[in-house]
């Protein structure tokens, strides 16, 4: 049974700190890895897809990494900015031929003025 | 904007008793998934469906069972409410052509007392 475990739960730093979320899965094989993201209250937002023979993706000030063989992945942010708080989920698809996505808990991240 | 909208966005239920919530997808998602997230966890797996049959299912109970319609609307059913079933439900839809871009919705926030 896979398992998706995400280090820290939460991440309190000053606006313009690059940063890193780590996420760790029990089962390497996955089709795919998603990070999203998640306003309060409100539906998931995807960043950044990988898939299971990438290495990384980048879009802007993120950049997520995958080590499939070591089960982790890792999303970096860059100069993080206020506009960046929000929880952060990571999220692994399995090669069963339908879209459950298996989810860690998230890490809430707050980035103040 | 993702495009996909559920309703209702909050419901307040007693235990014991049956709710119905509903997705509506963009055009052309003909697989439509549904995650329940408990407070301070990740998104669970309910189930799939494509081409309004049941494809995929979680470890959830036949209490909870689904529709999806030919409009790309869908439904989730929860007969025998507990107060466990307290959580923000996620529907989730794609395309045939891009499986992996899932695009969610709001969320309902059901609350069973």
């Amino acid at each position: 049974k896979q398992e998706v475990t995400q280090i820290p739960a939460a991440l309190s730093v000053p606006e313009g700190e690059n940063l890193v979320l780590n996420c760790s899965f029990t089962d390497s094989a996955i089709y795919n890895l998603q990070w999203f993201r998640q306003d309060p209250g409100k539906g998931l937002t995807s960043l950044l897809l990988i898939q299971s023979s990438q290495r990384e993706q980048t879009s802007g000030r993120l950049n997520a990494s995958l080590d499939k063989s070591s089960g982790r992945s890792t999303l970096y942010i860059a100069a993080s900015q206020p506009g960046d708080s929000a929880t952060y989920l990571c999220a692994v698809k399995g090669n069963t031929g339908f879209q459950k996505l298996v989810f860690g808990t998230g890490t809430r991240l707050l980035v103040s003025p | 904007e993702t495009g996909v909208t559920q309703s209702p966005t909050h419901l307040i239920k007693t235990r014991g008793q049956q709710v119905t919530l509903r997705c509506s997808s963009q055009s052309g998602h003909n697989t439509v998934s549904w995650y329940q997230q408990a407070l301070g966890q990740g998104p669970q797996f309910i189930f799939q469906y494509y081409r309004e049959e049941e494809n995929g299912r979680g470890n959830f109970p036949p209490r909870f069972s689904g529709l999806q319609f030919p409009n790309y609307s869908s439904e989730l059913n929860v007969n025998a409410l507990e107060l466990d079933d307290s959580a923000l439900y996620l529907c989730a839809s794609s395309l045939p052509q891009s499986p992996d871009e899932q695009f969610f919705g709001p969320g309902t926030r059901l609350t069973v007392l």
